[in-house]
């Protein structure tokens, strides 16, 4: 079973759209993670999300972490090409050092 | 200011063959994450280590894969007698300390190919 349900799996938009995707959990996470993989590289951390209902914005990309710290989401506005990528949500696992990850949303921007 | 640097970025090795994927944390990081990633499963944690000292290798499995990360040099992961179901994509990331909320940087991999 994953810990972290990401959805949906793919997406394909064009450009201006908006669009949310979602990571979900049945656990309570103390934070979590978002990170953006291009193809060949590795992935790079967008944001953490610590408080139950915070709300943060990266430009167009806002990030909300549900109140019950068992969700979060990311809604890009008038998404471009350059937003294509998987994108990653992570937390951290009962008390462990270590992240573990959804299995993410691969999301293709069309010109 | 360099990154998280992993080397080789493509590992080609015939089964029974030894596969040793070399990571340099970022400068001043001593905490050391190996990820596994295989298409359509996401990130797989394997082995947190810290300067001589393996923390959680809850990750990774008991026989033919290890882990080091030596006072000098860059940590290693080493797989031995490789299989084709080891074919995958290893990452390797750090932290500069130990926290829930202490971001991971990720190198740019390591892909293995076993033929």
């Amino acid at each position: 079973t994953q810990l972290l349900e990401q959805s949906p799996q793919f997406l394909s938009i064009q450009e201006g759209e908006n669009l949310t995707v979602y990571c979900n959990s049945s656990s309570v996470f103390s934070s979590l993670q978002w990170y953006r993989q291009e193809p060949g590289e590795g992935p790079v951390l967008l944001v953490t999300v610590v408080t139950g209902g915070e709300v943060k914005k990266l430009k167009r990309l806002t990030f909300q972490f549900g109140d019950a710290r068992k969700d979060s989401s990311l809604h890009i506005t008038a998404a471009q090409p350059g937003d294509t990528g998987l994108y990653l949500c992570a937390g951290p696992r009962g008390g462990s050092e270590k992240l573990v990850f959804g299995k993410g949303t691969k999301l293709t921007v069309n010109p | 200011n360099a990154g998280v640097m992993q080397n080789p970025r493509h590992l080609v090795r015939r089964r029974g063959q030894e596969a040793r994927l070399r990571c340099s944390p970022m400068k001043g990081h001593s905490h050391v994450y190996w990820y596994r990633q295989l298409p359509e499963e996401g990130l797989k944690f394997m082995v947190y280590l810290q300067k001589e000292n393996i923390i959680d290798e809850s990750g990774m499995p008991k026989e033919r894969f290890s882990a080091e990360f030596p006072k000098e040099g860059p940590s290693i992961l080493r797989i031995q007698q490789v299989v084709r179901g080891d074919s995958a994509a290893y990452f390797c990331a750090s932290s500069p300390k130990v926290g829930y909320n202490s971001p991971l940087h990720f190198g740019n991999g390591t892909r293995l190919t076993v033929t």
